[in-house]
């Protein structure tokens, strides 16, 4: 079936170190999204990719989306506190409406 | 603006025991899903709807009901609870098409015994 496959699941850094989820779907995507959950809430929108290599920035968070459109990675530079929480990607299967999400990536961050 | 709107919060059943859970959206979205999220596992989709009086089936859509009525409202039912059904529920809603962001609600939290 449809799946978007994330690693790694869990990942610990010290504050100040970068950050990288990866996302890879086994069809491709028509689009790419990126959502952020904190401990005890629900997931926020953070961005969506939909060009093939796109690239996106927001701060200290640098999206991509691959040229086949069927991987796409989260990279944070210089971590801190704030960025505790767990990162989904999510896509939308081409010819389907439905919003499939990855499995997230837990990030704690060491003081 | 609210924005969705999940009841109840939090909810004990018994295995065997029915109940809906309600998702309302104040957006007039198209689109609404239930998700649920259990530890390491994401968020799976059970079911979908893209419209009033339609609905769809997601990843896991055992065990589970969706009513759309009304294009503000999402239901999901569960006809006989059973304990693999604990879980945390998500509904969400966005506007038509698949270029367009989903809005969570706060989540339910159901514990089935």
């Amino acid at each position: 079936g449809q799946q978007v496959m994330q690693i790694p699941q869990y990942q610990h850094v010290q504050e100040g170190e970068d950050f990288t989820t990866y996302c890879n779907s086994s069809t491709t995507l028509s689009n790419i999204q990126w959502y952020k959950q904190r401990p005890g809430g629900h997931p926020v929108f953070l961005i969506q990719l939909v060009k093939s290599g796109e690239v996106k920035k927001q701060k200290r968070l640098t999206f991509q989306f691959g040229e086949a459109k069927k991987n796409s990675s989260l990279h944070i530079t210089a971590t801190q506190t704030t960025d505790v929480g767990t990162y989904f990607c999510a896509g939308h299967m081409n010819r389907d409406d439905k919003i499939i999400f990855g499995k997230g990536t837990r990030l704690h961050i060491l003081p | 603006n609210a924005g969705v709107t999940q009841t109840p919060k939090f909810r004990v059943l018994k295995t065997g025991q029915s109940m809906t859970l309600l998702c309302a959206q104040d957006m007039n979205h198209e689109y609404m899903y239930w998700y649920r999220q259990d530890p390491g596992m994401g968020l799976r989709l059970i079911h979908y709807s893209v419209g009033e009086g339609t609905t769809a089936k997601g990843e896991v859509p055992d065990g589970y009901n969706v009513s759309r009525l009304k294009k503000q409202n999402f239901l999901l039912g569960l006809e006989s609870a059973a304990p693999s059904q604990t879980s945390v529920y998500f509904c969400a809603s966005s506007r038509a098409g698949r270029a367009t962001e989903a809005f969570f609600g706060q989540g339910t939290r159901l514990t089935v015994v």
